[in-house]
């Protein structure tokens, strides 16, 4: 089955950028979705199709997607940022199709 | 304003039946796929199933882990979805979300609302 991995950790200082990544096997020739989770609530999608935003999320988050490595930027890093980020992609393999990367927290220090 | 709200969660004894529900407004759910996504307390999220838009059929398609013992079905008279558990474990203890996709094929959609979720508790 496919697998996405990410870094289970990454800490930034408030405005400066911080760099979401999201590995799998030639992920370039999927769509990766991003969710945003802060603690108790539900996952948000932030970034969809690799690099589009929903119209009610800040410009401060963008996407790519490259190689085997796809990344999720939020620009002017707020304290109101920190939450677990998901990279998400739909894989045609046997067990499963949703597949999620199993996160990173981002702290905000 | 798109809504979607689960209910059905709580405290159940190993071995036993559950039956969740996702409850929605806001949208025509009859075009929509609908899915399910689990998350253990302090873990990730994981996929259990979808089920396709009536038109598309009304399939369910489900994680291989997961089709034994769980299934998803629609009513669209009702615009709820619902999710039957069943041989709980405490392993299925977590939050149950359900979520739209935003298009007619998952493939090439994201899942752009999610309700709340329901705290699912399996103890003896």
């Amino acid at each position: 089955s496919y697998v996405l991995t990410q870094l289970p950790s990454l800490s930034v200082a408030p405005g400066q950028t911080a760099s979401i990544t999201c590995d799998g096997d030639n992920i370039e020739r999927k769509s990766v979705h991003w969710y945003q989770q802060k603690t108790g609530q539900a996952p948000l999608l932030v970034v969809y199709d690799d690099s589009d935003r929903p119209s009610t999320i800040p410009a401060r988050f963008s996407g790519s997607n490259s190689g085997d490595t796809a990344t999720l930027t939020i620009t002017g890093v707020e304290v109101g940022d920190e939450a677990d980020y998901f990279c998400q992609v739909w894989d045609s393999g046997r067990d499963y199709h949703v597949v999620f990367g199993g996160g990173t927290k981002l702290t905000v220090l | 304003e798109v809504q979607l709200v689960e209910s059905g969660g709580g405290l159940v004894q190993p071995g036993r039946s559950l039956r969740l529900s996702c409850t929605t407004s806001g949208f025509t759910f009859s075009d929509y796929p609908m899915n399910w996504v689990r998350q253990a307390p302090g873990k990730g999220l994981e996929w259990i199933g979808f089920i396709r838009s009536t038109s598309y059929g009304g399939t369910v398609v489900e994680a291989a882990s997961m089709k034994d013992r769980f299934s998803i079905s629609r009513d669209d008279s009702k615009n709820i979805t619902y999710l039957q558990m069943k041989s709980l474990t405490t392993d299925d203890t977590g939050i149950y979300y359900c979520s739209r996709f935003s298009g007619y094929d998952p493939a090439a959609y994201s899942l752009d609302f999610w309700g709340r979720g329901t705290l699912v508790t399996v103890s003896s």
